[in-house]
């Protein structure tokens, strides 16, 4: 079956330390996505990428960091200068990029982050 | 003003009750909407999705749209006990998607 997989579920993690979640599909989606969602608030976007290579910030990159040296891989780091890094985060993929709100997102189970 | 509002809730209403979501926006640039369903623990999962204004049916599930008044809706009907989640509105534009904060919906049995 194709879809989006995400690890590990739970991570915890002490402070000062970088960590990286893991974000990988099958469903040969051009674009990936990294979301945080926090209790109230809604899912706001940390880095998106169109193509292999190339990524671009989201409305809360600071802190973050990605890569994309695979279609199917769009691993997330956590660093230490992200400040409030405790949240449940989600990766999403569709068929085209941009961050257009024309594009369908398939979600990842996502990762629930607790820092220490 | 968030460009996007929608009540979190939590809503709690009895099984085979009709239920309304609603989720308001400000900016008439978003030409795209949806509804995401979340379970506890889950991803979200896309419900609808439609570009216009008016109805759009999917079984138990319409999603309302006025332009006019820049208001969504999600109705259900005939709830069930597994319509228990939460409910995110997504508006998108040509560059970018927003998501409500969610509404937290409980089916009692």
């Amino acid at each position: 079956d194709g879809g989006i997989t995400q690890s590990p579920k739970y991570l915890f993690r002490k402070e000062g330390q970088n960590v990286t979640l893991s974000c990988e599909q099958n469903l040969n989606h051009d674009a990936m996505y990294w979301y945080r969602q926090d209790p109230g608030q809604g899912l706001r976007l940390i880095y998106y990428s169109q193509i292999v290579n190339d990524f671009q910030k989201g409305d809360i990159a600071e802190g973050y960091s990605v890569s994309r040296e695979k279609k199917e891989s769009f691993p997330l780091t956590v660093t230490s200068a992200q400040k409030n890094p405790t949240a449940f985060y989600l990766c999403a993929s569709s068929t085209t990029g941009g961050g257009s709100g024309a594009n369908v997102l398939t979600f990842g189970a996502g990762s629930r982050l607790t820092v220490l | 003003q968030k460009e996007v509002e929608q009540d979190p809730g939590p809503l709690s209403v009895p099984e085979g009750a009709i239920v309304s979501l609603n989720c308001t926006y400000s900016n008439s640039a978003f030409q795209y909407f949806m509804w995401y369903r979340q379970y506890s623990r889950k991803g979200p999962e896309l419900l609808m999705y439609t570009y216009s204004s008016g109805n759009k049916e999917d079984g138990r599930f319409t999603a309302q749209v006025d332009k006019s008044s820049k208001y969504i809706s999600l109705f259900i009907r005939d709830s069930q006990p597994s319509d228990s989640a939460t409910y995110l509105c997504a508006i998108g534009s040509a560059s970018k998607i927003i998501f409500g904060s969610g509404t937290r919906l409980s089916i009692r049995p």
